[in-house]
């Protein structure tokens, strides 16, 4: 089953209120990576992150990675219509190419 | 640059019917995977494969089967389909480990009545 976990599954908000997501992993991570699929298309990678305690910033997307390497974060400022869509964490598990996608937290936005 | 590339878009099969999906990759990537989505499952590993003639098995490879002849092509085959298989399913292809961005078909849509 999964091992990689995200909370919430849904998220409605406001246009321009903030949004989280987080991702919860059982085991160290060496990476984690965060992907956005649009309503009825496909994944699109966003971001990686190394480092334990990393931060990166796209424009209003903030990404963290736990000191632990086992939890991560995306924190969207001013959310917009365009940020609409679900939003993965992925990371390896038991090597490096096996790619594993947390379940997802679907972001909505009320205009 | 076409990046991944799915074929069929969308098939329905009767249960028990086979099929191929075919996932070609035009960025010489090693790594390529088979995952399944289902509404409130994100997305599911079933196979994948880090070179030509290699594969290995995900979270859910029950059902399925995978072949890597060439390097550019991941194929997947179900050999006696079931209701249970009705889902989209995305190739993905990445260039190494460490740094394996994966790069995404537009998926293939499946029902199986």
């Amino acid at each position: 089953g999964q091992q990689v976990m995200q909370i919430p599954q849904y998220q409605h908000v406001q246009e321009g209120e903030d949004f989280t997501t987080y991702c919860n992993s059982s085991t160290t991570l060496s990476n984690i990576q965060w992907y956005k699929q649009r309503p009825g298309g496909h994944p699109v990678f966003l971001i990686q992150l190394v480092k334990s305690g990393e931060v990166k910033k796209q424009k209003r997307l903030t990404f963290q990675f736990g000191e632990a390497k086992k939890n991560s974060s995306l924190h969207i400022t001013a959310t917009q219509t365009t940020d609409v869509g679900t939003y993965f964490c992925a990371g390896p598990r038991s090597s490096a190419s096996k790619i594993i996608f947390g379940s997802g937290t679907r972001l909505s936005i009320r205009p | 640059n076409a990046g991944v590339t799915q074929t069929p878009k969308f098939r329905v099969l009767k249960t028990g019917q086979s099929m191929t999906l075919l996932c070609a990759q035009d960025m010489n990537h090693e790594y390529m995977y088979w995952y399944r989505q289902d509404p409130g499952m994100g997305l599911r590993l079933i196979h994948y494969s880090v070179g030509e003639g290699t594969t290995a098995k995900g979270e859910v490879p029950d059902g399925y089967n995978v072949s890597r002849l060439k390097k550019q092509n991941f194929l997947l085959g179900l050999e006696s389909a079931a209701p249970s298989q009705t889902s989209v399913y995305f190739c993905a292809s990445g260039p190494r480990a460490g740094a394996n961005v994966l790069t995404f078909g537009a998926g293939s849509r499946l029902t199986v009545l």
